[in-house]
């Protein structure tokens, strides 16, 4: 099976710190997708960021930003910024034109 | 556009019974997925259907199965329920599934059987 690992199952941040959330996958694919989502106590699951395996840049949207390093299989989100509302369980996803595979998640917790 | 809405939100049953959980995906999105969430064994992929067809499924027994209608709403249903079944059934639609657009995805049911 190809696995997502994400080997933090707990952290903590101060608020208005930055936070680097791992996430490395396996995969024989040439084509894929990076999604990460967040999910807060109340249980929707909410989509953060995309990045494409053929983009060469890496995405970004407002305080969150994913360091994607294709050759290491990896695909970090980094929060700039924290806030006590980015207190939640981040999941990472990677898809490809037939499957989705996701993560055991990361519970992250923003301290004042 | 509205969201992916999941109704009911809440419920409750006894052992033995059965349940039908339901899912109106974003309009235009054709794949509907389903997921279970529990706190042992976190979360997990139940199946997916796209175009009313069921494309990938997870490892869960017969006791659970789906549906998906041609406006691309999705049933699922699990019958002779068990304790273990109790969990938050989280519901995802995508304008092409697999992993080439984003799941976007309801609000959840909440399961409990007693």
């Amino acid at each position: 099976a190809q696995k997502i690992t994400q080997t933090q199952p707990g952290m903590f941040v101060q608020e208005k710190e930055a936070v680097t959330l791992d996430c490395t996958y396996d995969t024989s694919d040439p084509s894929y997708g990076l999604f990460w989502y967040k999910q807060p106590s109340s249980g929707e699951m909410i989509f953060l960021i995309y990045q494409g395996s053929y983009d060469q840049q890496n995405a970004t949207e407002g305080r969150y930003s994913l360091n994607f390093q294709k050759a290491r299989k990896s695909a970090n989100l980094v929060i700039s910024a924290s806030q006590l509302g980015d207190s939640a369980m981040y999941f990472c996803w990677r898809g490809t034109a037939s499957k989705l595979t996701f993560g055991t998640g990361t519970r992250l917790q923003v301290t004042l | 556009k509205a969201g992916v809405t999941q109704t009911p939100r809440y419920l409750i049953k006894t052992r033995g019974q059965q349940v039908t959980l339901s899912c109106s995906p974003i309009s235009g999105h054709r794949s509907v997925s389903w997921y279970q969430q529990t706190p042992g064994q976190g979360l997990q992929f139940l199946f997916e259907y796209f175009s009313e067809t069921q494309r990938n499924k997870g490892n869960f027994p017969g006791r659970f199965s789906g549906r998906q209608f041609s406006n691309s709403r999705s049933e699922m249903n699990v019958s002779t329920l068990e304790l273990g079944d109790s969990a938050l059934y989280l519901c995802a639609s995508s304008l092409e599934g697999g992993g080439n657009s984003p799941l976007h995805f309801g609000n959840g049911t909440r399961l409990t059987v007693t």
